[in-house]
């Protein structure tokens, strides 16, 4: 069975420049999470989605992250000016929970490593 | 809302010496109750997890965790530790109603020292 798989794995940007991450998720997996994990803290979640409608967003800088889930696979995740505090892992998971009870196992991508200079 | 505290941030430890690594939660609502474990230059991966029953779990490679619902704890224990345990720990918490978010710890990094 084929894991998470984001792209690209590492990115060094300016500051005020834009950054987009993509994930795709294990087939069939109805849930699908971004976190952003920086350097020596846990991971924090930005936004999660099931199928292709926002569950939580409450935790996304909305000035400057956008994500979307179109027909509920794929994901991409953007920022767009990127500042220095956002350096960190972007992190993708998914989960096979249908009916979002939140019991399931998070599955997660090996991450996408920002730096923002 | 919940969070998760994790209240060690590095716990050396010695080869086939136990280890407690501990996981405190608050929440308003029950909760699920999880265990990952991020090796080296690795992606995050469950250990183990509780959802309801008996409140003592346990993954396939020794380690342990026991739900006290009372002191809202999920400590993790393994009673011998080998040099392959070395890696970050991660105590998450999900609501079990009304979104279902999944919120981590700070994570406690274990290193096993031959």
């Amino acid at each position: 069975e084929a894991g998470v798989a984001q792209s690209p794995r590492y990115k060094i940007i300016e500051k005020r420049q834009s950054v987009a991450f993509w994930c795709n998720p294990i087939s069939g997996h109805a849930t699908l999470y971004w976190y952003q994990q920086i350097l020596g803290q846990g991971p924090k979640l930005l936004i999660q989605f099931q199928n292709n409608g926002v569950v939580d967003d409450s935790q996304l800088p909305k000035d400057r992250f956008s994500a979307e889930r179109l027909k509920g696979v794929d994901s991409t995740l953007k920022i767009q000016p990127a500042k220095l505090e956002d350096s960190a892992v972007y992190l993708c998971a998914s989960s096979l929970s249908q009916q979002g009870d939140g019991s399931g196992e998070l599955f997660f991508g090996e991450g996408s490593r920002l730096t923002v200079l | 809302a919940q969070s998760v505290t994790q209240l060690d941030s590095q716990v050396p430890v010695f080869e086939e010496a136990p280890v407690e690594l501990r996981c405190n939660y608050s929440s308003s609502v029950s909760v699920y109750l999880f265990w990952y474990v991020q090796y080296p230059n690795q992606g995050l991966q469950l250990l183990l997890k509780y959802l309801s029953g008996s409140t003592l779990v346990k993954s396939i490679n020794g380690f342990e965790a026991e739900f006290n619902k009372s002191q809202t704890s999920f400590h993790l224990r393994k009673p011998s530790v080998h040099i392959s345990d070395t890696a970050e720990y991660f105590c998450a918490v999900t609501r079990n109603t009304g979104g279902f978010k999944t919120i981590f710890g700070a994570g406690t990094r274990l290193f096993v020292k031959a």
